[in-house]
């Protein structure tokens, strides 16, 4: 079974800190994604990557960016963490068009 | 761009019966898939079920079945012989098939709270 790691499943920061996301897959899987979840509006993407080094902006980048440095790890990084952030972020990965297999979620809490 | 509509916020049914959950979908592209997410509130996605858009044949798993409507653009999902269990979100989502070497990320509906009861 693919397993998808995300490194902690609840975050508390302060208004302005850098946070970091932590997502790690163990099927080799080309593809990774981060989603934002908030109630009423579903999952929305924030950035995707397909392969190492490389990134694709999703639909709501704005105040994130990622890291691919290792295909089995893929990191998101609110540069500076704002409330508006708080939210449940949710690290996935596949292979071409196979369903995407999730991580549990970080639910971050920013005050 | 493609998006995804789930009209129905919340649904309720009673145990041992039958629900369908709705989704629409809008998109230019000929090939594509569909699938029904389901997150109960240990909060962990899991596949339900999937449809690949060339296929006529609606997709089954079990006790799930979807009716897929390519022409209406439609994807509902029926649960039957409905359980405590299925107790969850559930998600409608799309994915593009272009072969254009990037990744294919999923577009997702706003999703449905279903609530089975005794």
């Amino acid at each position: 079974d693919v397993k998808v790691t995300q490194s902690s499943r609840y975050l508390v920061k302060r208004t302005g800190e850098k946070v970091f996301l932590e997502c790690v897959q163990d099927m080799d899987h080309e593809n990774m994604f981060w989603y934002r979840q908030d109630p009423g509006l579903g999952l929305r993407l924030i950035y995707f990557s397909y392969d190492v080094k490389m990134k694709e902006k999703g639909d709501i980048p704005e105040g994130y960016s990622v890291s691919r440095e290792k295909k089995e790890r893929f990191s998101l990084i609110l540069e500076s963490a704002s409330t508006n952030q708080t939210s449940m972020y949710l690290c996935a990965s596949t292979y071409r068009f196979s369903p995407l297999h999730f991580g549990n979620g970080t639910r971050l809490t920013v005050t | 761009a493609q998006t995804v509509t789930q009209s129905q916020p919340e649904m309720s049914v009673q145990e041992a019966e039958t629900v369908t959950l709705s989704c629409t979908y809008d998109t230019s592209e000929n090939n594509y898939y569909l699938f029904w997410y389901k997150q109960p509130p240990s909060r962990q996605m899991i596949l339900v079920i999937r449809q690949e858009a060339y296929k006529q044949q609606n997709a089954t798993e079990n006790r799930f079945s979807v009716n897929f409507q390519k022409a209406a653009k439609s994807f509902s999902l029926k649960i039957s012989d409905s359980q405590l269990g299925d107790t969850a979100m559930y998600f409608c989502a799309f994915m593009g098939a272009s072969n254009t070497g990037t990744a294919s990320k999923l577009t997702f509906g706003t999703g449905t709270r279903l609530q089975v009861t005794l």
